[in-house]
C-alpha cells in the first residue's frame, strides 16, 4: 500500500533563510511521481513541484527545489530565501503510474518571522 | 486560463439531508478529480474520472456518496444522506491528462466547506 510521511506538524523559520520540509514516502510501484502543493490559509491548493520516480535530477522551481533520495524514499522540499508569504500548510502528495491512487500527506505548517 | 470553478463555497445542512457540490474545471483537461479534506488533514482522493469515466472510485463512500461527469466536462459531487463526518472541505481538481503517461500537475478550486449540524 502507498503512504506518504510528513513528521513535521510545524516548522518555524527566519524570514531570508533556508527550510527543509521532511517527506517521505512508501510505494511498490515502481514509476510514481512526487508532488508538493502549498496551501495557503485561503484554503487553495497551489502546485510547487513535481519529481518523477525516474527522473536523475533534483527538480527545482524558482525557490523550490525537491531533495529527491530514491534509496531512502524521501522527497524534502527546500525552500530557499523564504519570505513571510511563504507562511502556509505544504503537502507532500504521490501518484501511481497513469496518475492513480493520488495519496496525500498530513502537511507541514510553516511559519516564517519576519 | 480561468481556473477550476466550484461552488457553492460554503454549505449548512442538518445531517440525513442531501447536498451537491459543483466543478468546472480548467478548458481541456481531461482529467477530473474530487477530494475530502477534513480540518487538519491532508486531501483524500474520492473519485478520480478521465473524461466521462470513472477510473478510480475506490474510496468513495458509495451508499452516500455519487458522483458524475456527464459530457466529460462539468461534474457533480451529490452526498445523500449527509453524517456528522461529512464535515470538510471538498476540493476538486482537474489535470490536463493523467493517462498520458506524464504526471500533469492538477489544478484545484477554492473547494466547498461543508457543515453538517
Amino acid at each position: 500500500a502507498q503512504k506518504i510521511t510528513q513528521t513535521q506538524p510545524g516548522m518555524f523559520v527566519q524570514e531570508k533563510e533556508a527550510v527543509t520540509l521532511d517527506c517521505t514516502y512508501d510505494t511498490s510501484d515502481p514509476s510514481y511521481g512526487l508532488f508538493w502543493y502549498k496551501q495557503p490559509s485561503s484554503g487553495e491548493m497551489i502546485f510547487l513541484i513535481y519529481q518523477g520516480s525516474y527522473d536523475q535530477q533534483n527538480a527545482t522551481e524558482g525557490r523550490y527545489s525537491l531533495n529527491f533520495q530514491k534509496a531512502r524514499k524521501s522527497a524534502n522540499l527546500v525552500i530557499s530565501a523564504s519570505q513571510l508569504g511563504d507562511s502556509a500548510m505544504y503537502f507532500c502528495a504521490m501518484s501511481q503510474t497513469g496518475g492513480f491512487k493520488t495519496i496525500f500527506g498530513a502537511g507541514t505548517r510553516l511559519f516564517v518571522k519576519a | 486560463e480561468a481556473g477550476v470553478a466550484q461552488s457553492p463555497r460554503y454549505k449548512i445542512i442538518e445531517k440525513r439531508q442531501s447536498v451537491a457540490f459543483w466543478c468546472n474545471p480548467i478548458s481541456g483537461h481531461a482529467t477530473l478529480y474530487w477530494y475530502q479534506q477534513i480540518l487538519g488533514q491532508g486531501p483524500k482522493l474520492l473519485i478520480q474520472f478521465q473524461n466521462n469515466g470513472v477510473v478510480d472510485d475506490s474510496q468513495l463512500p458509495k451508499d452516500r456518496f455519487s458522483a458524475e461527469r456527464l459530457k466529460g466536462v462539468d461534474s457533480t459531487l451529490k452526498i445523500q444522506p449527509a453524517k456528522l463526518e461529512d464535515s470538510a472541505v471538498y476540493l476538486c481538481a482537474s489535470s490536463l491528462d493523467a493517462l498520458a503517461g506524464s504526471y500533469n500537475e492538477q489544478f484545484f478550486g477554492p473547494g466547498t466547506r461543508l457543515t453538517v449540524l
